[in-house]
C-alpha cells in the first residue's frame, strides 16, 4: 500500500520568512516517483516538481527548493522568502512503478497562507 | 508542456439527472487517464484508471454503475456522473499520461459539479 503524510494542515507566515512543508511517505516500491503540486484557490493543480526515488540530489528552483530522503522516506519543500502569491494548498504525491499503481497517492495537502 | 482540458469547467444540475465531464488531451496521445474527486477542503482522492480500448478499473469503493467511464480514443475520456445527487458535488479532476515511462501526468483544470 501506499501513503502519503503531511502533518502540517496549515501554516501561517509573513511574508519574506522561510518556509518548509513536511511529506512523509510509504510505499512498497522499489521505484517511485514523488511529486509536489501546488492548487491555488482556482483549483487547477499547478506541477512543481517530480523526483525519481534513485535520484537523492537536492533541488533548487528559484525560491523553491526540495530535500528527498530516502533514508526517512521524506520529500521536504522549502520556500525562501516566501511571497502573499505562494499562498495555496500545497500536495505531495507517490506514483509506484512496478505495481502498476501509476495514479499519484495524494497527501491531505498543507495549506499556506502567506501575509502581507 | 503537455496540455489536458476539462468540460465544463462548472455544472450545476438537478438532483436525478446525468452529467457528463469530457477530459483531452490536446497535444500528446494519453494511453491512461484517470479521474479524481476533491470534496472540499479534502485530498484528491482517485476514483477509476481509465485505459483506451478497456473497461476503466475503479477503486474500492467508487461504484461503477453510477460513474460510467469512456475512453473511447486516445484523446479522449468521459466521466458521466448517472443519476446525481447532493452528494456527488465535488471537483472532479482529470489527468492524461502518455505512457512513455517518464510517469509525468497533465491534471485537468477540473470541473465543479453542484446537485441541487
Amino acid at each position: 500500500a501506499q501513503k502519503v503524510t503531511q502533518a502540517q494542515t496549515e501554516i501561517s507566515v509573513v511574508e519574506k520568512e522561510d518556509v518548509t512543508l513536511d511529506c512523509v511517505y510509504e510505499t512498497r516500491d522499489t521505484t517511485y516517483y514523488l511529486f509536489w503540486y501546488k492548487q491555488p484557490p482556482s483549483g487547477e493543480l499547478v506541477f512543481l516538481i517530480r523526483r525519481n526515488s534513485f535520484d537523492e540530489q537536492n533541488e533548487i528552483s528559484g525560491r523553491y527548493s526540495w530535500n528527498f530522503q530516502k533514508s526517512t522516506s521524506s520529500f521536504n519543500f522549502t520556500i525562501t522568502a516566501s511571497q502573499v502569491v505562494d499562498s495555496a494548498v500545497y500536495f505531495c504525491a507517490l506514483s509506484g512503478l512496478y505495481t502498476g499503481r501509476r495514479a499519484l497517492t495524494f497527501g491531505s495537502g498543507t495549506r499556506l497562507q502567506v501575509q502581507p | 508542456g503537455a496540455v489536458v482540458s476539462q468540460h465544463p469547467s462548472r455544472v450545476i444540475c438537478k438532483s436525478g439527472t446525468s452529467v457528463k465531464i469530457e477530459c483531452r488531451s490536446l497535444d500528446f496521445q494519453a494511453t491512461t487517464m484517470f479521474w479524481y474527486r476533491q470534496f472540499p477542503k479534502q485530498s484528491l482522492m482517485l476514483m477509476a484508471t481509465s485505459n483506451e480500448g478497456s473497461k476503466a478499473t475503479y477503486e474500492q469503493g467508487v461504484e461503477k454503475d453510477k460513474f460510467l467511464i469512456n475512453h473511447a480514443s486516445l484523446t479522449l475520456s468521459t466521466l458521466t456522473v448517472t443519476s446525481a445527487h447532493p452528494e456527488d458535488s465535488s471537483f472532479y479532476i482529470c489527468s492524461a499520461s502518455p505512457g512513455t515511462g517518464k510517469e509525468t501526468q497533465y491534471f485537468g483544470p477540473g470541473t465543479r459539479l453542484l446537485v441541487l
